[in-house]
């Protein structure tokens, strides 16, 4: 079964304007870690923001805030006030209990942003 | 306050070949582990290692291997190139093991095999 999913291949925004990247999670560790990361064309994968599994209150950095829904296995990236520069691709990962899966991180298929001027 | 760096940034191999890839792990971080990113998908986990020692590992043949130095760098070997090993390799470090560590990637290296 897919640890990560992200069912948005590619989505568009008006600068200046929010967007949210969606992703759902599945495991049955109770302690994980979401984690967002955003691939320039460059290549270098950029953290972004982290949610903890029993963090609660949702996540937030500057412009980015995490929308989770733990019930619901959902760890949705929320982007405020969109910018040229977010254009990329967004995966999402989750790592979960490091003594039954040696602390790796899933990822996802990752979402490609693009935002219009 | 040095990032992850990793070594060469882009390779050219043919099929059969063995290649080294090297990473330096960011000061502090105790933790390396390897990712293979295909075009158009999202990183998959070769290994990771801890202090050393292996730690966990994907779903790579054996003829993926890697070492862990004292310093904490580390280095992905890979023999018998095959066509599909052709991706982005990346190396990301972390400050220790357990969910709530954040791991900081380098800018990869590009690996192509003709």
């Amino acid at each position: 079964a897919q640890k990560i999913t992200q069912t948005q291949p590619g989505m568009f925004v008006q600068e200046k304007e929010a967007v949210t990247l969606d992703c759902t999670y599945d495991t049955s560790d109770p302690s994980y870690g979401l984690f967002w990361y955003k691939q320039p064309s460059s290549g270098e994968m950029i953290f972004l923001i982290y949610q903890g599994s029993y963090d609660q209150q949702n996540a937030t950095e500057g412009r980015y805030s995490l929308n989770f829904q733990k019930a619901r296995k959902s760890a949705n990236l929320v982007i405020s006030a969109s910018q040229l520069g977010d254009s990329a691709m967004y995966f999402c990962a989750m790592r979960d209990d490091y003594s039954n899966t040696g602390n790796q991180f899933y990822f996802g298929t990752g979402t490609s942003l693009t935002v219009i001027p | 306050e040095t990032g992850v760096t990793q070594s060469p940034t882009h390779l050219i191999k043919t099929r059969g070949q063995q290649v080294t890839l090297r990473c330096s792990s960011q000061s502090g971080h105790n933790t390396v582990s390897w990712y293979q990113q295909a075009l158009g998908q999202g990183p998959q986990f070769i290994f990771q290692y801890y202090r050393e020692e292996e730690n966990g590992r994907g779903n790579f043949p054996p003829r993926f291997s890697g070492l862990q130095f004292p310093n904490y760098s580390s280095e992905l070997n890979v023999n018998a190139l095959e066509l599909d090993d052709s991706a982005l390799y990346l190396c990301a470090s972390s400050a220790g093991r357990g969910p709530s560590y954040e791991q900081y990637f380098g800018p990869g290296t590009r690996l192509t095999v003709t």
